[in-house]
């Protein structure tokens, strides 16, 4: 079975430039979360989809960040235009269900330096 | 706003000593997730732990609940190189519509030398 997968693993910019992650998760699960790490803090909540509904996006840091999920397949998280302060790792995660149980499987992330 | 507070930031033992990691809060938490990270991987989930005083075993490394909720620990016994790696805790947000939307600690740097 295949598990999460983010493009690219790497992304330098400058700022002011747009960039546009991507998340395909793994096959059948409707819940695909965004999450991301900047250097020195811990790994912080942007947001959830359920199919292509955004069920919850309270992370989102700003409208510079716009994420979709189309089809309810895979998703892309675009920041335009992009701030040095939005460097970090962006991971993505999903699971089938959302209960209890619901077991969360993350990508590798996408490293984002903003120069 | 929930926060899970870990410690140590960063452990460095020999092979075959023991360690534990805390992970604690103010917070109640429903359950607490215990994940390990590589380099240049995601966050991989270890264990969820649900009921307080909950002792889960997974080989060497023994995960426990408080009994109110508000804290975890990661023990391992007889650490491998193998276990080097870092340690995130996880718990879901009570603002949260669902178990998926997790307040993670720091983590813990852990470095085993053979």
């Amino acid at each position: 079975e295949a598990g999460v997968t983010q493009f690219p693993s790497h992304s330098v910019i400058e700022k002011g430039q747009t960039v546009t992650l991507r998340c395909d998760p793994i096959s059948g699960h409707d819940n695909l979360y965004w999450y991301r790490r900047v250097m020195g803090k811990e790994i912080k909540f942007l947001l959830h989809f359920v199919k292509e509904s955004k069920q919850d996006e309270s992370g989102m840091p700003n409208n510079r960040f716009l994420a979709e999920r189309t089809g309810g397949t895979y998703s892309t998280l675009k920041v335009q235009p992009a701030e040095l302060e939005d460097s970090g790792v962006y991971f993505c995660a999903s699971s089938q269900g959302v209960g209890f149980t619901a077991k969360l499987f993350f990508g590798s992330g996408t490293q984002l330096s903003v120069l | 706003t929930q926060l899970l507070e870990q410690s140590p930031q960063f452990l460095s033992i020999q092979e075959g000593e023991n360690l534990t990691v805390y992970c604690n809060s103010s917070s109640v938490f429903s359950s607490l997730q215990w994940y390990r990270q590589e380099p240049g991987e995601g966050p991989v989930l270890l264990v969820t732990v649900v009921t307080g005083g909950e002792v889960k075993k997974l080989k060497r490394l023994t995960f426990q609940f408080g009994d109110a909720r508000k804290d975890s620990s990661l023990h391992i016994t007889a650490a491998q190189p193998g276990d080097t790696g870092l340690y995130l805790c996880a718990g879901p947000n009570a603002g949260g519509t669902s178990y998926g939307k997790l307040t993670f600690g720091q983590g813990t740097i852990l470095t085993v030398h053979p």
